[in-house]
């Protein structure tokens, strides 16, 4: 079946841990990206990758490392995450960058630090 | 930043009536997708129109495009239960090649049994 898998759905954390959350994809699509989405201030995109080794930000990307070493696979870095960064956060793909193109979202991850 | 603006911003119906969304945006298109949300759940892509596009049609979804007005309509006939969720339209961001899709706040829709 293809999707978009992140992992893990759910995690609370303390302030200063730094986590990882993982996005998969067996679409061999080429472009992925993150998003946050936060009441009041809808969905914001944090970083994006047009192709391997490529990455770039996106509005929002204080906070945030991302790499892209795999075409499958573009994890999303928190390396001292803080209480501002609680929110829910999708990761997607699409088979391009192109304007054309769907993109295929992953079923969220809910963080929550403390 | 947010595109524009969806109206309303919830919608309550009853199973089986039709329920319409509209969505404003600001810059010149490629395309316009809509998008669903279950409460606090990943967004599940619905349907996309083209620039060049006046109307478009999966299933029970119908979907508008007026490029001279900016505006779009999602029209969900004969609703159920299973369509209660949010609602969303974005656009891609063509200023700067990046990809990214800007949304509107969203309807919330609750279809009752």
């Amino acid at each position: 079946e293809a999707q978009v898998t992140q992992n893990p759905r759910y995690l609370i954390t303390v302030t200063g841990k730094k986590l990882t959350v993982t996005c998969s994809q067996n679409m061999n699509h080429e472009y992925m990206s993150w998003y946050r989405q936060d009441p009041g201030l809808g969905l914001r995109q944090i970083y994006y990758s047009m192709n391997v080794e490529v990455t770039d930000k996106g509005d929002v990307p204080e906070g945030y490392k991302v790499s892209r070493k795999e075409k499958r696979n573009f994890p999303l870095i928190l390396e001292s995450p803080s209480p501002n960064q609680t929110s829910l956060y999708f990761c997607a793909s699409s088979l391009y960058q192109g304007m054309q193109e769907t993109q295929y979202f992953g079923p969220g991850t809910r963080l929550l630090v403390l | 930043s947010q595109q524009g603006e969806e109206d309303p911003q919830a919608l309550s119906i009853q199973e089986g009536e039709n329920a319409t969304m509209n969505c404003s945006y600001k810059t010149s298109i490629n395309n316009l997708q809509w998008y669903r949300q279950n409460s606090g759940r990943g967004l599940v892509h619905l349907i996309l129109i083209r620039s060049n596009e006046r109307e478009k049609h999966s299933g029970r979804l119908r979907v508008t495009l007026d490029t001279s007005k900016k505006s779009s309509s999602l029209l969900i006939t004969a609703s159920r239960a299973a369509d209660t969720a949010s609602y969303f339209c974005a656009t891609v961001d063509g200023s700067g090649n990046t990809g990214k899709l800007i949304f509107g706040q969203g309807t919330t829709l609750q279809v009752k049994p």
